[in-house]
C-alpha cells in the first residue's frame, strides 16, 4: 500500500518558487516526513524531514498541513541543478525508506 | 570523509554468475541498507543492518545474502545473477538504526546481468 501520493511530474521557471505536493492521509501521530531528492545518475540524497512543525534548511522549506495528511516542499528559486526527482517518504520502522515513484521536476530556463 | 563509497560503478555479468558488490562507510554510521532501483521505479528495500554482526531481510531480499563484519563494509553478494538483477544498486547509512534517520546514500553499481 502507498503511503504517499505525488504528482508524477512538474515543471518550473528557473528563480521562480516551486510547491511540490505530497498526500499521505494514512500518517500516524508519530510518522515524520521526509523529502529526498535524486539527481539524474545518482544516489538520492536528503532534503528535509518534519513531524509537526513547519521545517525550513538551506535548502528548502517542509510546510506541514495542519491535519498532517499533506505536506508541500517548497523550493524558493528553482534553479537549472533542482532538476531531479522528488520524493515523499513516511519511513517504515527499522529506518526502511519505501521510495514511490517521486515527482520528475523539470526546471526551465 | 569520504561518506558512502561503492565498488564497482559498473559490473557485466552472466546469467549464473555470482559476485560481490562492496559498500564503505566512514562516518561510523550504525545503521547500512542496501536498495535496488529499476528503471523508472523507486528504490526497493533489500537488506539492512542495525550494526555489525546484525543483519535483516527488507522488501525484495531473494537472490541476495549479506553480512557486517564490521561497522565500515556491507557488502552484498549475488549468489546466481539472474536478467531479473539488472538493476542500480544503491547503498545508504545512517547514524540511527532506531528512529528514521537521514540516510547517506552512494553513487551506487550499475548491473546488468545478461
Amino acid at each position: 500500500d502507498a503511503k504517499t501520493t505525488q504528482p508524477n511530474s512538474m515543471e518550473s521557471n528557473e528563480e521562480e518558487p516551486v510547491h511540490l505536493p505530497c498526500n499521505h492521509s494514512t500518517i500516524s501521530g508519530t510518522d515524520y516526513i521526509h523529502w529526498y531528492r535524486q539527481l539524474p545518475s545518482q544516489g538520492p540524497e536528503y532534503v528535509i524531514h518534519g513531524l509537526t512543525s513547519n521545517v525550513n534548511n538551506r535548502m528548502a522549506s517542509l510546510a506541514i498541513a495542519e491535519d498532517r495528511k499533506s505536506s508541500t516542499l517548497i523550493l524558493h528559486r528553482a534553479t537549472l541543478r533542482d532538476a531531479a526527482v522528488y520524493y515523499c517518504i513516511l519511513p517504515e520502522g527499522n529506518n526502511d525508506m519505501r521510495f514511490g515513484a517521486g515527482t520528475r521536476l523539470t526546471v526551465k530556463p | 570523509n569520504a561518506g558512502v563509497t561503492q565498488t564497482p560503478k559498473f559490473q557485466v555479468l552472466k546469467t549464473g554468475q555470482s559476485m560481490t558488490l562492496q559498500c564503505a562507510q566512514d562516518m561510523n554510521h550504525e545503521y547500512m541498507s542496501w536498495y535496488r532501483q529499476d528503471p523508472g521505479m523507486g528504490l526497493r528495500l533489500i537488506h539492512y543492518s542495525v550494526g555489525a554482526g546484525i543483519t535483516d531481510q527488507g522488501e525484495v531480499p531473494n537472490g541476495y545474502n549479506v553480512s557486517r563484519s564490521t561497522t565500515e563494509d556491507f557488502p552484498l553478494r549475488l549468489l546466481s545473477a539472474a536478467p531479473s538483477q539488472t538493476s542500480v544498486y544503491f547503498c545508504a547509512s545512517s547514524y540511527a538504526s532506531g528512529v528514521p534517520d537521514t540516510q547517506y546514500f552512494g553513487p551506487g553499481t550499475r548491473l546488468t546481468v545478461l
